[in-house]
């Protein structure tokens, strides 16, 4: 079935810096890839998605890219804010292409 | 997007007893789904709800253990039976609005829960 490997596991960056969130997936059938900020008690938000038939989105100071080829798409977060600070998953579809297949998170920290 | 409403938000129960979590969409839905995030960790699919039908469960899920109802296009429930405290966990129901493969995935808020 699908796997989705996501890197770093932290990441602390000074506010106005990018932040840059790798995933790597193992089905090269997947053909849609989200990522979702939850932040401590709440459940996941979707912030930003991108379909196969494109290789990046943005939305004001959010991007994500995507290579098919290498199959891993990265999530982009520029002038980042203390706001930011939270745990960002990304996700792929199952084989079955039904659910959504998450990676481990990556916690966030943005000072200021 | 749809709006989803979780019950509980969270609970404490005592080991060998059931909790039954309701999940309810403002709109119809294809697709509903129940999730597990234990402490610190990633979200793991438990099954896919089907509406009429018996839930399809990912590897390692049993229906003995997480029985799954979904009754119509905008309701489903989750059972964790007899529980031990290693289903710790936030329980989370997701649903999709755009059909198979299509995206538009929402989260409710969760259900934490706690077994002593």
């Amino acid at each position: 079935g699908e796997n989705v490997e996501q890197h770093p596991s932290t990441l602390s960056v000074q506010e106005g810096d990018s932040a840059v969130i790798k995933c790597t997936y193992s089905d090269s059938a997947s053909n849609y890839f989200p990522w979702y900020k939850q932040e401590l008690g709440k459940g996941p938000q979707l912030i930003i998605d991108i379909r196969s038939n494109v290789g990046e989105k943005k939305d004001q100071r959010i991007a994500v890219t995507l290579n098919k080829t290498a199959k891993h798409f990265s999530l982009h977060i520029t002038e980042t804010q203390p706001e930011d600070s939270a745990v960002y998953f990304c996700a792929a579809l199952n084989q079955a292409g039904t659910a959504l297949i998450f990676g481990k998170g990556t916690t966030l920290s943005v000072s200021s | 997007s749809a709006v989803i409403s979780q019950k509980p938000s969270r609970d404490i129960c005592q080991r060998g007893t059931s909790l039954t979590i309701q999940c309810q969409v403002d709109s119809q839905v294809t697709m509903m789904f129940w999730y597990r995030q234990q402490p610190g960790q990633s979200l793991t699919l438990i099954a896919t709800a089907n509406q009429g039908s018996e839930a399809t469960y990912e590897s390692g899920f049993v229906i003995d253990k997480f029985p799954i109802s979904r009754p119509n296009l905008t309701f489903s429930t989750l059972t964790v039976s007899n529980m031990s405290p290693e289903d710790s966990s936030i329980y989370l129901c997701s649903v999709s609005t755009l059909g198979r493969g299509t995206g538009g995935y929402t989260f409710g808020s969760g259900t934490r829960l706690t077994v002593v």
